[in-house]
């Protein structure tokens, strides 16, 4: 079955600073996506970054990069120069391409960026 | 640029009261799925929609039904709240996979059950 693995409840950094948000999944697929969602206390759910199982590159968008590491299982979010409003909850997801399209997500990590 | 609208935001019910949460979304996707969220818990699903006239259970269905009414509108009913319902309900919806498959979401609606 499914299953993503967030290990860090609650994470500081200062501003300016690079943050690398952990992500572990499980799945017998091959073929997958996994997603991060940036949650800020306002409660909306905002996509950041995609990667596909089949990628051979990781991901970037702007300042979050997505650290694909297939054999090892992880999807870890980078997120470079972090900013005050980066400050948020951050949840990784998977979706199995296979039949369902199920997305599955982890508990999620809340990110405080300190000035 | 509705996306996906979910209503009502805000709702307190009383045990053993009835409610459905209506989902709608305006970018003809396929796929639409019913997620809770409660502080630790992540984001759990309780059932999806992969095409219309197709339902599944996800991790948490029990204590809730579905109907996807057509290719627009998902709703989720609670047909006797309990206490352990209280939670936000978000609603998404995602085009089948041949793109990268994002999850759209509603702005989720915050349900307290008395």
């Amino acid at each position: 079955a499914q299953k993503i693995t967030q290990t860090q409840p609650g994470m500081f950094v200062q501003e300016k600073e690079a943050v690398t948000l952990d992500c572990t999944y499980d799945t017998s697929d091959q073929s997958y996506g996994l997603f991060w969602y940036k949650q800020p206390s306002s409660g909306e759910m905002i996509f950041l970054i995609y990667q596909g199982s089949y990628d051979e590159q990781n991901a970037t968008e702007g300042r979050y990069s997505l650290n694909f590491q297939k054999a090892r299982k992880s999807a870890n979010l980078v997120i470079s120069a972090s900013q005050l409003g980066d400050s948020a909850m951050y949840f990784c997801a998977m979706r199995e391409a296979s039949g369902t399209y199920k997305y599955i997500f982890g508990t999620g990590t809340r990110l405080k960026v300190l000035a | 640029n509705a996306g996906v609208t979910q209503t009502p935001k805000f709702q307190v019910l009383k045990t053993g009261q009835s409610m459905t949460l209506q989902c709608a979304q305006d970018m003809n996707h396929n796929s639409m799925y019913w997620y809770r969220q409660d502080p630790g818990m992540g984001l759990r699903l309780i059932y999806y929609s992969a095409s219309e006239g197709t339902t599944d259970k996800g991790e948490v269905p029990n204590g809730y039904n579905v109907s996807r009414l057509n290719k627009r509108e998902f709703s989720l009913r609670l047909e006797s709240a309990a206490p352990s319902q209280t939670s936000v309900y978000f609603c998404a919806s995602s085009q089948d996979p041949s793109n990268t498959g994002e999850l759209f979401f509603g702005e989720g609606s915050r349900l307290t059950v008395l």
